[in-house]
């Protein structure tokens, strides 16, 4: 089945300990992008990349930092956690970043630093 | 920049009612529009998109119109089902500036 698996589902963690949440996708799409979604927000783009070993910050790319070593893996890493990044997580990918392809989400990881 | 605007929600409908959920976007140059739907737990998935003015997106009885003079988007269905019962959201891809952008999502609750 055609999917982009996030892990994990759900993570409480501590102010300042560090974290990976990790994102796969088996369609050997070339873009992936990570998303949070915050109440009366939407949607905001944190980070993104168009290849292997190619990426750009999105709007809020503040406090994460991201790795794009192999084409079906994009984890997104927080190396020092705070409280304003409590959110929905959400990865996902495309064939190509192009007008008419839309996007394959994952399930999403909802992240609470305390 | 690029902007997507909804209108607000929550929308509360009855079984086999008539919805619309109103998208407006502005942009440079001519960009792709989509809706994704979003049940409750998971991710969003895409639901139908346009990719030129006047395209007629359609999917699982929900239809979409590009209309590039109103710069809308409006998403229609005849008749709901419970089972519709998601946030929807209103999306762009700008070629000029290679990204996507978002609408902050409209909740739809349908009541038998």
């Amino acid at each position: 089945e055609a999917q982009v698996t996030q892990n994990p589902r759900y993570l409480i963690t501590v102010t300042g300990k560090k974290l990976t949440v990790t994102c796969s996708q088996n369609m050997n799409h070339e873009y992936m992008s990570w998303y949070r979604q915050d109440p009366g927000l939407g949607l905001r783009q944190i980070y993104y990349s168009m290849n292997v070993e190619v990426t750009d910050k999105g709007d809020v790319p503040e406090g994460y930092k991201v790795s794009r070593k192999e084409k079906r893996n994009f984890p997104l890493i927080l190396e020092s956690p705070s409280p304003n990044q409590t959110s929905l997580y959400f990865c996902a990918s495309s064939p190509k970043p192009g007008p008419e392809y839309g996007y394959t989400f994952g399930s999403g990881t909802r992240l609470t630093v305390v | 920049g690029d902007s997507v605007t909804q209108m607000e929600g929550p929308v509360t409908l009855s079984e086999e009612a008539f919805l619309t959920i109103n998208c407006t976007y502005t942009a440079t140059g001519y960009p792709s529009l989509f809706w994704y739907v979003q049940y409750p737990g998971e991710g969003l998935q895409l639901l139908l998109k346009a990719t030129k003015a006047d395209d007629k997106g359609s999917n699982k009885g929900f239809e979409a119109t590009y209309r590039k003079e109103t710069t809308s988007f409006h998403l229609e269905k005849g008749s709901v089902q419970v089972s519709d019962s998601a946030v929807y959201f209103c999306a762009l891809f700008s070629p000029n500036a290679g990204k996507s952008t978002f609408g902050d999502g409209t909740t739809l609750t349908v009541k038998p």
